[in-house]
């Protein structure tokens, strides 16, 4: 099975930190990449996505992901954090499923941020 | 357009109860998917399916069953609950898998349905 690795379990950071999460995942093939993010009490909301082409992606409130094949990495980063950021974080690889052709994803357990104003 | 939507919101069971969760999404999506979301776990695959009339299994299949009888409706059923399947579930629904275009994997999300068993 793939497994999808988030290095960090919970992140503090003041206002204005730069934030960067990690996310390593273990398929050798072409993938799709994403970010979720879970505000508390809210569902899963898409942050950015990675299909292909330029390797450095933007989404939402002003987050960016990068993507390094040689690397198995999708690293999320936001150069200043609100208050506002304050959520859990899901990194997520769509592969192949038992060699069917369901895309199913595979998530990490979740990067908890706290930003203290 | 609602985009997809979990009843019921939130539900207590005794051990041994059975219950039905429903999913409906409006996009004309034809895969849906079952997760349940346990602290430090991240969400993991219970079901899934890819079509109307379609289900299989996904990584912890044990304890519930689905159906998808409609192609806009996915039903998570637990048979006989254990206080293990306290949880929060969450319906996703995709408009393909890795078939075609694999730019349209993105999956949707309900709201969460939170389960306790006691």
């Amino acid at each position: 099975a793939q497994s999808v690795s988030q290095h960090n379990h919970h992140v503090i950071l003041s206002e204005a930190a730069s934030l960067e999460l990690g996310c390593n995942y273990s398929y050798g093939g072409t993938v799709n990449l994403f970010w979720y993010v879970q505000y508390p009490g809210q569902h899963l909301q898409l942050l950015l996505k990675y299909f292909s082409g330029d390797p450095l992606v933007k989404g939402i409130k002003g987050f960016e992901a990068e993507f390094i094949k040689s690397k198995f990495s999708f690293n999320l980063r936001k150069p200043s954090v609100q208050w506002s950021d304050t959520a859990e974080y899901f990194c997520a690889v769509n592969a192949p499923h038992r060699g069917s052709t369901l895309g199913r994803l595979y998530f990490g357990r979740g990067t908890q941020l706290t930003v203290w104003p | 357009n609602a985009g997809v939507t979990q009843t019921p919101k939130f539900r207590v069971l005794k051990t041994g109860q059975s219950m039905t969760l429903l999913c409906a999404q409006d996009m004309n999506h034809e895969y849906m998917y079952w997760y349940r979301q346990d602290p430090g776990m991240g969400l993991r695959l219970i079901h899934y399916s890819v079509g109307e009339g379609t289900t299989a299994k996904g990584e912890v299949p044990d304890g519930y069953n689905v159906s998808r009888l409609k192609k806009q409706n996915f039903l998570l059923g637990l048979e006989s609950a254990a206080p293990s399947q306290t949880s929060v579930y969450f319906c996703a629904s995709s408009l393909t898998g890795t078939g075609g275009s694999r730019r349209w994997n993105e999956q949707y999300f309900g709201p969460g349905t939170r389960l306790t068993v006691t």
